[in-house]
């Protein structure tokens, strides 16, 4: 049983900012939240991991608040290109990752 | 840097066959773990191995077996092949340690058909 729960599918235009959302109501003191993005037919890409408050990378941003029952993927001005399957996970280190369905984000021209 | 590479890209088998699906680590990487994906579903866990030996296993049947080399290569092999175990196969590497921080990286996949 996935320990996430995240939006099916979303929709957004090219060039905008696109906030996925995902719970983890369970989420142990241990836990890391990480995402990655799978594109068809191709193995999951690691996006960005973070424990508190924010990440950024050169890829997405990551908002985690104080009670880490959630976090929200940002991706700043989407393109074409970031039509993706998009996971959100929460674990440490080498335990088996459990996956949820995802998110599938269209990115409309 | 050479990531996580699997072999082969795609497999075409029949019921009853067995097949074997090979993946060499990211450079630096003790562990691999194997995970299944059925279309439009998100990756399940097969099985892990470290130092040559399975530590941790998912809900999958004895017909599902591997193998650790001593450079960490892995492979993945699957007896008695049933139609349902037509799907994409994933490995991933990561540094062991169990740190909190540390990240499975995917390989690219095999695409295994079973007719």
């Amino acid at each position: 049983l996935a320990k996430t729960t995240q939006p099916i599918s979303m929709d957004s235009y090219e060039g905008q900012e696109v906030n996925i959302t995902c719970s983890h109501n369970n989420i142990a003191t241990n836990d890391y939240i990480t995402w990655y993005q799978q594109f068809p037919s191709q193995g999951p890409r690691f996006i960005i991991q973070g424990y508190k408050t924010k990440v950024t990378n050169e890829v997405a941003s990551l908002f985690i608040p104080a009670d880490r029952k959630s976090s929200t993927l940002s991706l700043p001005r989407v393109s074409l290109s970031d039509t993706a399957v998009y996971y959100c996970l929460v674990g440490m280190g080498n335990t088996p990752l459990v996956f949820g369905k995802g998110t599938r984000l269209s990115v409309i021209a | 840097d050479a990531g996580v590479t699997q072999s082969p890209t795609h497999l075409i088998k029949t019921r009853g066959q067995q097949v074997t699906l090979r993946c060499s680590p990211k450079s630096g990487h003790d562990t691999v773990s194997w995970y299944q994906q059925a279309l439009g579903q998100g990756p399940q866990f097969i099985f892990q191995y470290y130092e040559e030996e399975e530590r941790q296993r998912g809900n999958f049947p004895d017909r599902f077996s591997g193998h650790q080399f001593p450079n960490y290569s892995s492979e993945l092999n699957v007896n008695a092949l049933l139609l349902g175990d037509s799907a994409l196969y994933l490995c991933a590497s990561s540094p062991f340690g169990d740190r909190s921080t540390d990240t499975q990286y995917f390989g690219p996949g095999t695409r295994l058909t079973v007719l």
